[in-house]
């Protein structure tokens, strides 16, 4: 079955830290990326997606993300976190309609 | 309106009683989603819909969900008989159409079944 799994349950960092959230997806096919934040008491809002061309992607907020197609990876990262990335990260896989989640990873980042 | 609009926000029932959780997408969004998300889990998907029909129903948990969405704007998700397991957030998501992918989500309707 389609899936996408992500390692860290809970992550806590200090401010100025950095940041990687593993991500793998077990589809077979051509595949659309994506990740989504839920900032406390928010909504999914998308962080970055990766739909084809440079494997290294830039979202919003310092955020990116690089597929590697072998490892079926697209790992998030950001070089230095701030407090007020604390939050749900959720990575996304999409193919055609069939758009599955993955259980997420809270960040936890201490001023 | 400018974003994804659920509601009710908070919805609390009691064990075997009906419910009916409405999404109204972004104006021209022509895909529709309906996830569950039970805590401590990512989204799990539910349904989907281009335009009025269902393209996809594989998610829906038995035969005790059913979506529509008769004029391919609004939704309705229904729940009969419902049970405590059914409790969760039901996120309901839009998006211009199949290719573009991005989806916008609402703020989700919090379902207690007691």
């Amino acid at each position: 079955a389609q899936s996408v799994s992500q390692h860290n349950h809970h992550v806590i960092l200090s401010e100025a830290a950095s940041l990687e959230l593993g991500c793998n997806y077990s589809y077979g096919g051509t595949v659309n990326l994506f990740w989504y934040v839920q900032y406390p008491g928010q909504h999914l809002q998308l962080l970055l997606k990766y739909f084809s061309g440079d494997p290294l992607v830039k979202g919003i907020k310092g955020f990116e993300a690089e597929f590697i197609k072998s490892k079926f990876s697209f790992n998030l990262r950001k070089p230095s976190v701030q407090w007020s990335d604390t939050a749900e990260y959720f990575c996304a896989a999409r193919l055609v309609n069939d758009m599955r989640f993955g259980a997420g990873t809270r960040l936890t980042v201490k001023p | 309106g400018a974003g994804v609009s659920q509601t009710p926000s908070n919805k609390v029932t009691e064990k075997g009683k009906y419910v009916e959780l409405r999404c109204d997408p972004i104006s021209g969004h022509t895909a529709l989603y309906w996830y569950r998300q039970s805590l401590g889990q990512g989204p799990e998907f539910l349904i989907y819909f281009q335009g009025t029909g269902a393209a996809d129903d594989s998610g829906l948990p038995n035969d005790r969900f059913f979506a529509v969405r008769p004029e391919g704007s609004v939704s309705t998700l229904k729940i009969q008989r419902t049970e405590r397991g059914d409790s969760a957030v039901y996120l309901c998501a839009s998006s211009w159409d199949i290719n573009t992918g991005e989806l916008f989500f609402g703020e989700g309707s919090r379902l207690t079944v007691l």
